[in-house]
């Protein structure tokens, strides 16, 4: 699976839209980009995953630039409860390559 | 309860003592994970399970490391002879897979693991 990269850490005022970026220069065609966030001593929870278009749900949205070698995760109004460690992690949905990889992640607080 | 479930939260051994550990997964679920998670890294694999074939184990799974998943639905990771370097968060996930598609994990809230 493609590696990736993320800062190491990020602070957004309570409020305001969280943009999280993410760099996977090696992504192939069949791999999708994941992000899950972890709060602190609770497991990873998944928030969004796309593939070339950009997706939403309740949670996030998921931009992906048209090259793929990139993505943004937005929070649009980041809130408390949102400070977690995010991780973007590119994967391939077939059978080839079943686990996802984690790498350290960007640290997001929201300050009051 | 509709998520993965853990159990202990928290153990305390002494090294040198055996551990195990318990992962109740998402019961459509065929698919069980478990990882590894010290402070301040990322979760790192350490085996994976498609009913109750273990498909996979990383190379961090020593030989006193054993997991298994008798019945295709709950899974026990064991630590024989624990030492301090083992003391971390275990996390179980798990995941549905059909045909060649894999969909995302849910991942319980882990075990933390403290060898004094």
């Amino acid at each position: 699976d493609a590696k990736t990269t993320q800062p190491t850490s990020m602070d957004c005022a309570e409020g305001r839209a969280a943009n999280l970026p993410c760099n996977h220069s090696t992504i192939s065609g069949n791999e999708y980009v994941y992000w899950y966030r972890q709060i602190h001593s609770q497991g990873p929870q998944y928030i969004i995953h796309g593939l070339k278009n950009n997706e939403t749900n309740e949670m996030a949205s998921l931009i992906i630039t048209e090259d793929r070698k990139s993505s943004t995760l937005i929070l649009p109004h980041a809130t408390l409860r949102d400070t977690a460690v995010y991780y973007c992690i590119v994967r391939s949905l077939t059978n080839t390559g079943n686990q996802f990889y984690f790498g350290t992640g960007t640290s997001l607080t929201v300050i009051p | 309860d509709t998520g993965v479930s853990q159990d202990p939260r928290h153990k305390i051994t002494k090294r040198g003592q055996n551990v195990t550990f318990r992962c109740d997964p998402i019961s459509e679920h065929n698919r069980l994970y478990w990882y590894r998670q010290t402070l301040g890294q990322g979760p790192e694999f350490l085996t994976y399970f498609q009913n109750e074939a273990q498909l996979e184990k990383s190379r961090l799974l020593s030989d006193r490391f054993s997991a298994e998943r008798p019945k295709g639905s709950f899974s026990t990771l064991e630590i024989q002879r624990t030492e301090q370097g083992d003391s971390a968060m275990y996390l179980c996930a798990s995941s549905l897979s059909l045909g060649n598609t894999n969909y995302g994990y849910t991942f319980g809230s882990g075990t933390r693991l403290t060898v004094v």
